[in-house]
């Protein structure tokens, strides 16, 4: 099956700082989702981004298909971006929804 | 418009127990699956359920089974439970043919402790 390799697995930032989440995928997906998971254990939906680049805000992603790799970045953190952050994908293949492959994500601490 | 709710938000039960999760899928959803995410770990697919049946299945043992009902709920029954099924457990759901690739939008989350 699909393995979703993501990195660093740890981050720890000062407020106002950048960063750059990377998630690799060991073959083709045909969605893919960033997710923030909140201390409370929540999944916050960030971006479906299975090709091309999207922003919102303080964040943008970025997913380049044909090299099976999506990168998430984050600009000007701020201590409430603190929490674990997955990158998940689902196989190619048509009828139901596709189930969503996990990344291990990526622990982002941002300190005042 | 409300979101993918989850109830109970906590449950503890003894080893052997048996334990039923419940999900309401977001409003304008039919499609709702299941996943465990066990501490530290990202979440693992175990079953979805679309048209009241099971559709896909991860790899979990027949003691995880599930139901979805006419109004697209659905619930998560754990048989025989073992310390080892201590998890968040997530319910998340989706639209077929959303014309975006059937996004999966997440609940909660219940904590199951197996004592």
């Amino acid at each position: 099956g699909i393995q979703v390799e993501q990195s660093p697995p740890d981050l720890i930032l000062q407020e106002g700082a950048n960063s750059t989440l990377r998630c690799n995928f060991s073959d083709s997906v045909n969605n893919l989702q960033w997710f923030h998971q909140n201390p409370w254990g929540q999944l916050i939906n960030l971006f479906y981004i299975p090709s091309g680049t999207k922003q919102n805000g303080r964040l943008s992603a970025t997913t380049v298909a044909t090299e099976r790799y999506s990168l998430l970045y984050i600009s000007s953190s701020q201590t409430t971006d603190s929490g674990v952050y997955f990158c998940a994908g689902g196989g190619l293949g048509g009828g139901a929804t596709n189930k969503l492959i996990f990344g291990t994500g990526t622990l982002l601490a941002v300190q005042p | 418009d409300a979101g993918v709710t989850q109830s109970p938000t906590h449950l503890i039960k003894t080893r052997g127990q048996q334990v039923t999760l419940r999900c309401s899928p977001k409003s304008g959803h039919d499609t709702v699956s299941w996943y465990q995410q066990a501490l530290g770990q990202g979440p693992q697919f175990i079953f979805q359920y679309y048209e009241e049946e099971e559709r896909q299945r991860g790899n979990f043992p027949d003691r995880f089974s599930g139901h979805q009902f006419p109004n697209y709920s659905s619930e998560l029954n754990v048989n025989a439970l073992l310390l080892g099924d201590s998890a968040l457990y997530l319910c998340a759901s989706s639209l077929i043919g959303d014309g975006q690739g059937n996004i999966q939008y997440f609940g909660a989350g219940t904590r199951l402790s197996v004592l």
